[in-house]
């Protein structure tokens, strides 16, 4: 079965250092997708990225995170200037049209901030 | 209100027990749902989509009261694999964000 592979598996970074997280979506897929998932809470919508854009983005997703597909594969993730808060294992994930079809998640990138 | 909201339970049951989970949702106008499964620190994977006709999938049986805004999932003769939390997920469309709700733990216990 296709899968949704991200980069690192899992990060130590220091406060206020830049992270990117690299998903590379299934091959076919058009819409793609960062969550993230604070331990011991739920899964929280971070943004929506179709058609080299961003379509929707929740209130997380603040100044200091940004998206980009470079090269057609690569689906990343960049926090400028971590925080604390932003420990949390963070979830690429992607679809082929999202009207009903399945989202599938990649394994996740855990992110330690210390 | 929260947009998703499920019992987090935590549910114990023994293997061959039936075990049901509830969820509502606030926003009337989502348009598809999920049953998502997760296993301790691994990424949610999709158990079934829930359709208004209700919908069944070997020992789980999900159904959907729009009216009341209403999620059910039912879990028939559990096994010890089926230990995980379950994510009650909504969808709103457009550009598929989903909205997922706390989680409800089930351990099956021999």
């Amino acid at each position: 079965e296709p899968e949704v592979t991200q980069t690192p598996s899992h990060q130590v970074t220091q406060m206020g250092q830049e992270v990117i997280l690299r998903c590379v979506p299934i091959s076919n897929h058009l819409y793609f997708y960062w969550y993230r998932q604070i331990l011991g809470q739920k899964v929280e919508f971070l943004v929506s990225f179709y058609n080299n854009e961003i379509s929707e983005k929740s209130e997380i997703f603040d100044d200091q995170f940004s998206v980009e597909r470079p090269d057609g594969s690569n689906f990343t993730l960049k926090i400028r200037s971590t925080k604390l808060e932003d420990s949390a294992m963070y979830f690429c994930a992607s679809t082929w049209t999202p009207g009903g079809n399945t989202i599938y998640f990649g394994e996740g990138s855990w992110l330690t901030v210390v | 209100r929260k947009e998703v909201e499920q019992d987090p339970g935590p549910f114990n049951v023994p293997e061959g027990a039936t075990v049901a989970f509830n969820c509502t949702y606030s926003n009337s106008a989502s348009q598809s749902f999920f049953w998502y499964r997760q296993d301790c620190r691994k990424e949610p994977k999709l158990l079934m989509s829930v359709y208004s006709s209700g919908n069944e999938d070997g020992r789980f049986t999900a159904q959907l009261n729009r009216a009341s805004q209403y999620i059910s999932l039912l879990i028939r003769d559990s096994k010890l694999s089926d230990s995980a939390t379950y994510l009650c997920v909504v969808n709103k469309g457009s550009y598929g964000k989903l909205t997922f709700g706390q989680g409800t733990i089930l351990t099956v216990h021999p």
